[in-house]
């Protein structure tokens, strides 16, 4: 298994262009969400999804969309980057067992700059 | 508004000493919390997940612990191989769907 897998690892972006970021998981979670860390901090929690067809906003959603079309992938996309985006951007994954959604599995990143 | 604080923000130990990580959360009934370790540069690793007060879990050198307040992370003679840092975040009742982490404490051991 790959687990969970982000494309690109690292991106520049002028600010006002648009990009997405790719997110797959091959371990059929149901669960998906997506974060981004600024130095210092912890995850802050952008959107996430607990199925295919359904998303919801998380902490900090603004500038942000997000769809789930298949149960393995989970594309991040920025309509119109600023300077506040620059950030290294975490996609995660989870299983449910009970009505809890377990520990996420969480990629190795993206980092993103926008200048 | 589910919050999580994690202290120290630093922390650094010699190889050997003891020393434990603190977790604070208030949340609208826990439905369950992690902790989770980053190496620099690396997505977040699984460590332990808590339910309930007065669970503990351990694997190597660490423990967690937890009460209903707060959780500890405590780690027995640490080796350099233990630096990282360390994420605690919890799951609240009222949103199965949303963790909200803590800003991490960040573990250097040194030799």
């Amino acid at each position: 298994n790959a687990g969970v897998t982000q494309t690109p690892k690292f991106q520049v972006l002028k600010t006002g262009q648009s990009m997405t970021l790719q997110c797959a998981q091959d371990m059929n979670h149901e669960y998906m969400s997506w974060y981004r860390q600024d130095p210092g901090m912890g995850l802050r929690l952008i959107h996430y999804s607990v199925g295919a067809g359904i998303t919801d906003q998380g902490e900090v959603p603004n500038g942000y969309n997000v769809s789930r079309s298949t149960t393995e992938d989970f594309p991040l996309r920025l309509l119109s980057a600023a300077p506040s985006q620059t950030s290294v951007y975490f996609c995660a994954s989870s299983y449910s067992l009970g009505g809890l959604y377990n520990e996420q599995f969480f990629g190795p990143g993206t980092r993103l700059t926008v200048l | 508004e589910d919050q999580v604080t994690q202290s120290p923000e630093a922390l650094r130990l010699q190889e050997g000493e003891s020393s434990s990580l603190n977790c604070s959360y208030t949340v609208s009934g826990l439905r369950g919390l992690f902790w989770y370790r980053q190496d620099p540069g690396k997505g977040p690793e699984f460590l332990f997940t808590l339910y309930s007060a007065g669970e503990e879990k351990e694997k190597e050198r660490l423990k967690a612990t937890l009460t209903k307040k707060e959780s500890f992370l405590h780690i027995t003679a640490p080796k350099p191989e233990d630096s990282a840092t360390y994420l605690c975040a919890v799951q609240a009742n009222t949103n199965a769907g949303k963790s909200t982490f803590g800003d991490g404490t960040t573990l250097t051991v040194k030799p």
